[in-house]
């Protein structure tokens, strides 16, 4: 596609209920990030895609976030049991190859997460 | 442990007069740094970028930032702001592949 394109634009869900965010990368993109933006953490890494492997996934911040990615492309972002503080905006961004930081990343819209 | 501080969470200025966003970083060996912008509802977008090529990076859109090491710092400058250079502005380090530690922002409002 003509950029990064993450599903649903906005979520909103009940404290306790799982929820899937989905991303698409760049076609041909093998590196893959999530990143969260909140009002109090700011932008924060959360995992690194390589292919479909994780190399980093030292941002997680608890067990009730997973991710994963498939056929090298699209990735799903999952948190079980939401809680209200997993309110913030998830960014999905790619990069065309992996191993330098001096690679540009493209970064999608965000998909804006709350959690009642 | 890397960390980025953008010194000012607020920028005001008039259309036509010079930005000045500031940014200091911290890291024991030499980062890459970055400077994005996120405008409403979008995503990052990147302006620039040092990689120890050169001091001085020019950006987008009229954008240049420069690298001093001696002060650690990596502020981004314009001569002469637009109102559509309104926006949210995160400078960025990173060591490894596309793992990068953000700043807090710095919100720029323009006035005519």
């Amino acid at each position: 596609g003509a950029g990064v394109s993450q599903s649903p634009s906005n979520k909103v869900t009940e404290k306790g209920k799982d929820v899937e965010l989905r991303c698409d990368p760049i076609s041909g993109h093998t590196a893959l990030y999530w990143y969260r933006q909140s009002l109090g953490q700011g932008l924060e890494f959360l995992i690194y895609f390589q292919g479909n492997s994780a190399p980093d996934k030292s941002g997680l911040p608890s067990d009730r976030f997973s991710a994963e990615r498939t056929g090298g492309s699209v990735s799903t972002l999952t948190i079980q049991r939401t809680q209200q503080e997993d309110s913030a905006v998830y960014l999905c961004a790619s990069s065309l190859h992996s191993g330098s930081v001096n690679e540009k990343l493209f970064f999608g819209s965000g998909t804006q997460l709350s959690v009642l | 442990a890397q960390s980025v501080t953008q010194l000012d969470s607020h920028v005001s200025v008039s259309e036509g007069t010079p930005v000045l966003l500031r940014c200091n970083y911290s890291s024991s060996y030499s980062p890459s740094l970055f400077w994005y912008v996120q405008h409403p509802n979008k995503g990052l977008q990147l302006l620039l970028k040092y990689t120890s090529a050169a001091t001085l990076v020019k950006g987008i859109n009229g954008f240049e930032a420069e690298f001093k090491k001696s002060e650690t710092s990596f502020h981004l400058t314009k001569p002469s702001a637009h109102m559509s250079d309104a926006a949210e502005y995160f400078c960025a380090g990173g060591t490894s592949y596309g793992k990068l530690t953000f700043g807090q922002g710095t919100i720029l409002t323009v006035h005519p």
